[in-house]
């Protein structure tokens, strides 16, 4: 079965900490996909990242960084120098052959940057 | 290019009530998907498509009808409205199988409440 478990319901920070979000998925395909989505509070999702399982190269995009590690499952995303606009829900997500044209997402994990 | 359009963005229903909640993308996206998130249970699929006229149920699809009669367009039809069925609902369209890593563009979202 696939499974993405983000266990942080909610992190509180206050700005300029570092924030690190934990994701862990579950999959049997040899080839899936891992995305992360951020939520802001007007609701959309905005989309952050996709990495495949063939490219565990670290990445860094500004203040945004993950690290993806497929021996412990995980493609944690963490944020430097945290801000007040980056309060919102960030959702990790699994596609792969398993689940067909569906993105398996994690419960969320909503963080709170306060100034 | 407009994206990935949704109409309503708010909608109350009384309990029985019957409505349909559009979506259409200017992508000419083969893949379209609808998802329902509601709080601490993160996205998941209710029906999706993988062209005109083809159409599949997600792992939520009870209560809910869909068809797909152009490449645009996949509407989703509650057949009577339950108070379980409150939630917020996002539209999304992909240009190929998600099991090929491509980008979900979600919609705004419609926000459903039934009382």
């Amino acid at each position: 079965a696939q499974k993405v478990t983000q266990a942080q319901t909610e992190i509180s920070v206050v700005e300029k900490e570092d924030v690190t979000l934990d994701c862990v998925y579950e999959t049997r395909d040899t080839t899936y996909y891992l995305f992360w989505y951020k939520q802001p509070p007007s609701g959309e999702l905005v989309f952050l990242i996709r990495r495949n399982s063939f490219d565990e190269q670290n990445e860094i995009s500004g203040r945004y960084s993950w690290n993806f590690q497929k021996s412990t499952s995980s493609f944690n995303f963490t944020i430097t120098a945290s801000q007040v606009v980056d309060s919102a829900v960030y959702f990790c997500a699994l596609g792969g052959w398993q689940a067909g044209t569906a993105l398996i997402f994690g419960k969320g994990t909503t963080l709170s940057v306060s100034s | 290019n407009a994206g990935v359009t949704q109409t309503p963005k708010f909608q109350v229903l009384k309990t029985g009530q019957s409505m349909t909640l559009q979506c259409a993308q200017d992508m000419n996206h083969e893949y379209m998907s609808w998802y329902r998130q509601d709080p601490g249970m993160g996205l998941r699929l209710i029906h999706y498509s993988v062209g005109a006229g083809i159409t599949d149920q997600g792992e939520v699809p009870n209560g809910y009808n869909v068809s797909r009669s152009t490449t645009e367009d996949f509407p989703l039809r509650l057949l009577s409205a339950a108070p379980s069925q409150t939630s917020v609902y996002f539209c999304a369209s992909s240009e190929g199988r998600l099991a090929g890593g491509y980008e979900q563009y979600f919609g705004p979202g419609t926000r459903l409440t039934v009382t």
